[in-house]
């Protein structure tokens, strides 16, 4: 069975500093899917940044970018120079080609921003 | 735009009420899915459907049920709300092709009195 680990609950960060948020995930499957969403605390599920595990260089958005370690089965998001309006629940999740397209979930991380 | 809504934000209900959600997406994907996300376990799939009429159980259908009658709806239904039933719920939708992103309503934050 496919597990996501975000061993972070909650993290703070300066304005202007990079920050990364852990992901660490475990599947079987070789062909799979890494996703990052943002929750603000108004509830929606903002998609960030996807990496599959056949990608041959680590997916960039933006200020985003997910740090690929697959020997390590990790999928870390880094967000540069952090604003005030990233504060926000992020969450990890994988998909397993052949599996629904349904995504597993890890725990979130509570991300704030502070002055 | 992809534009995934749900028929309530807030709502409160009593305990052994039969209680529908209703989530409805305008961007014809084929794939549904409903989960439920409660503080420190994440979210969680109850159940999700890849074509009309067709569903399948995900890691939680214990006490719910769903409908997917036209391909743009897809429905959650608690036959008997219980207590520990309280939490927020989510529906999402993606399409057939790469990479599968899916797309998220507001959510429903379900209580359960």
């Amino acid at each position: 069975a496919q597990k996501i680990t975000q061993t972070q609950p909650g993290m703070f960060v300066q304005e202007k500093e990079a920050v990364t948020l852990d992901c660490t995930y475990d599947t079987s499957d070789p062909s799979y899917g890494l996703f990052w969403y943002k929750q603000p605390s108004s509830g929606e599920m903002i998609f960030l940044i996807y990496q599959g595990s056949y990608d041959q260089q680590n997916a960039t958005e933006g200020r985003y970018s997910l740090n690929f370690q697959k020997a390590r089965k990790s999928a870390n998001l880094v967000i540069s120079a952090s604003q005030l309006g990233d504060s926000a629940m992020y969450f990890c999740a994988m998909r397993i080609t052949g599996g629904g397209n349904k995504l597993t979930f890890g725990t979130g991380t509570q991300l704030k921003v502070e002055l | 735009d992809v534009k995934v809504t749900q028929s309530s934000r807030y709502l409160v209900k009593r305990t052994g009420e039969k209680v529908f959600l209703e989530c409805v997406q305008d961007m014809d994907h084929e794939n549904m899915f409903w989960y439920r996300q409660d503080p420190g376990l994440g979210l969680r799939l109850i159940y999700f459907s890849y074509d009309v009429k067709m569903k399948e159980k995900g890691d939680i259908p214990e006490g719910y049920s769903v409908s997917r009658e036209k391909k743009e709806r897809f429905s959650l239904i608690l036959e008997s709300a219980s207590t520990n039933q309280t939490s927020m719920y989510l529906c999402a939708s993606s399409d057939f092709t790469g990479p599968y992103e899916q797309y998220f309503g507001p959510g429903t934050r379900l209580t359960v009195t």
